[in-house]
């Protein structure tokens, strides 16, 4: 079954301590993207990678680092996590790097910051 | 840079009742427009999209959404709507030609009541 998923997919933590949400696709695209999810605010794009190891900034992209060492995974990275990184994850993937391609969306990893 | 808003953050009505869900857009260019759902607790998912062609666009689950160039909308309609409806639903918009960022609305919580 074609999916992408993401864990965990809840996560309480407290300031500064690093942590990592993984992203895995097996449908071998190339294309992969994580977004936050705020109320009011809709879906933002935090980091896009459009292939083995060319990654790049979205909107809002401070205080996250990512790696795409491989086709298949894209982990988001938080070093120093703080409040204001609380909220709703998602990872996504599509086929090419082109806007008329059907993303695919993960569950979701919802995360605290304490 | 293209924007998108999303009119109504929440709307609530009966079932069996039809429903229009507005989206308006901006971009200084051509647009491929998306309309996504959000089912409690799960990911986004690919209701249906505009690339080019009929204005007329059909999709899953008996939705369909019609793109106005001259009022830069892609409205979302569904003649009879069902409680298993209610969920969030997302305008999107990506420019056309090969923009890797699709920008999303705020959302609409579709509301369906018995």
């Amino acid at each position: 079954e074609a999916q992408v998923t993401q864990n965990p997919r809840y996560l309480i933590t407290v300031t500064g301590k690093k942590l990592t949400v993984t992203c895995s696709q097996n449908m071998n695209h190339e294309y992969m993207s994580w977004y936050r999810q705020d109320p009011g605010l809709g879906l933002r794009q935090i980091y896009y990678s459009m292939n083995v190891e060319v990654t790049d900034k979205g909107d809002v992209p401070e205080g996250y680092k990512v790696s795409r060492k491989e086709k298949r995974n894209f982990p988001l990275i938080l070093e120093s996590p703080s409040p204001n990184q609380t909220s709703l994850y998602f990872c996504a993937s599509r086929d090419r790097a082109s806007s008329t391609d059907t993303q695919y969306f993960g569950p979701g990893t919802r995360l605290t910051v304490l | 840079a293209q924007s998108v808003t999303q009119l109504d953050s929440q709307v609530p009505v009966f079932e069996e009742a039809p429903v229009e869900l507005r989206c308006n857009y901006s971009s200084s260019v051509s647009v491929y427009l998306f309309w996504y759902v959000q089912y409690p607790n799960q990911g986004l998912q690919l209701l249906l999209k505009y690339l080019s062609g009929s204005t007329l666009v059909k999709g899953i689950n008996g939705f369909e959404a019609e793109f106005n160039k001259s009022q830069t909308s892609f409205h979302l309609r569904k003649p009879s709507v069902h409680i298993s409806d209610t969920a969030e639903y997302f305008c999107a918009v990506s420019e056309a030609g090969g923009s890797y960022i699709p920008t999303f609305g705020r959302g609409t919580s579709l509301i369906v009541h018995p």
